[in-house]
């Protein structure tokens, strides 16, 4: 079975707004990472955290870990049209292996 | 550099054929995995490598051959296709440094198997 589960599967918000995600998981993990997705292309790297991390920013993303819980968030401050896209989380549970085991995703629409 | 590329973009089989995808990385990386994306699931890993020569099963491997001859290419095999093999194929490429585990994605190859 698939090592992070996604919260929401759906989010739909208007432009301005903040959209916050969640993720789960399952075992002990060296490290998570977010993803994003554009409609019909690969995936592009977001963010990574370490499992000796709690939280991580990167201009308007802010990710926090919470290993104790086994949860993770990844909040988009200030949406924009153009953030409108499928967000996931994939899990190492070694560090270099190469390895990820992705989350089903949450789509995020950004309404103008 | 072009970083991840795969071939084709889009592929029909008729049930029973085989084929291969192909997937090439010019960054170097030692690491290489192919995913599958099916609606609603998520990506689901089939195969990954840590260098040339050596590969390991992911979470859904059967149905599905790799090998890693050089450190450039990781091609996919489909032995017999059938028609739950419909999916989109990711192939990804990383280094094995520490803090350079962030994966890179090919455009990914949509296939249809009828």
């Amino acid at each position: 079975s698939q090592q992070g589960e996604e919260d929401p599967q759906a989010l739909s918000i208007q432009e301005g707004e903040n959209a916050t995600m969640n993720c789960s998981y399952k075992t002990s993990i060296n490290n998570l990472q977010w993803y994003r997705q554009n409609s019909g292309r690969g995936l592009v790297h977001l963010i990574l955290i370490r499992s000796n991390e709690r939280e991580k920013h990167s201009g308007r993303l802010r990710v926090t870990l919470d290993t104790s819980k086994k949860s993770s968030s990844l909040l988009i401050t200030a949406s924009r049209a153009a953030d409108t896209a499928s967000y996931f989380c994939a899990t190492a549970r070694s560090s270099n292996t190469g390895k990820l085991i992705f989350g089903q995703g949450t789509t995020l629409q950004v309404k103008p | 550099n072009a970083g991840v590329t795969q071939t084709p973009k889009f592929q029909v089989l008729k049930t029973g054929q085989s084929m291969t995808l192909q997937c090439a990385q010019d960054m170097n990386h030692e690491y290489m995995s192919w995913y599958r994306q099916d609606p609603g699931m998520g990506l689901r890993l089939i195969h990954y490598s840590v260098g040339a020569g050596i590969t390991d099963q992911g979470e859904v491997p059967n149905g599905y051959n790799v090998s890693r001859s050089t450190t450039e290419d990781f091609p996919l095999r489909l032995l017999s296709a059938a028609p739950s093999q419909t999916s989109v194929y990711f192939c990804a490429s990383s280094g094995s440094r520490l803090g350079a585990e962030t994966q890179y994605f090919g455009p990914g190859t949509r296939l249809l198997v009828l």
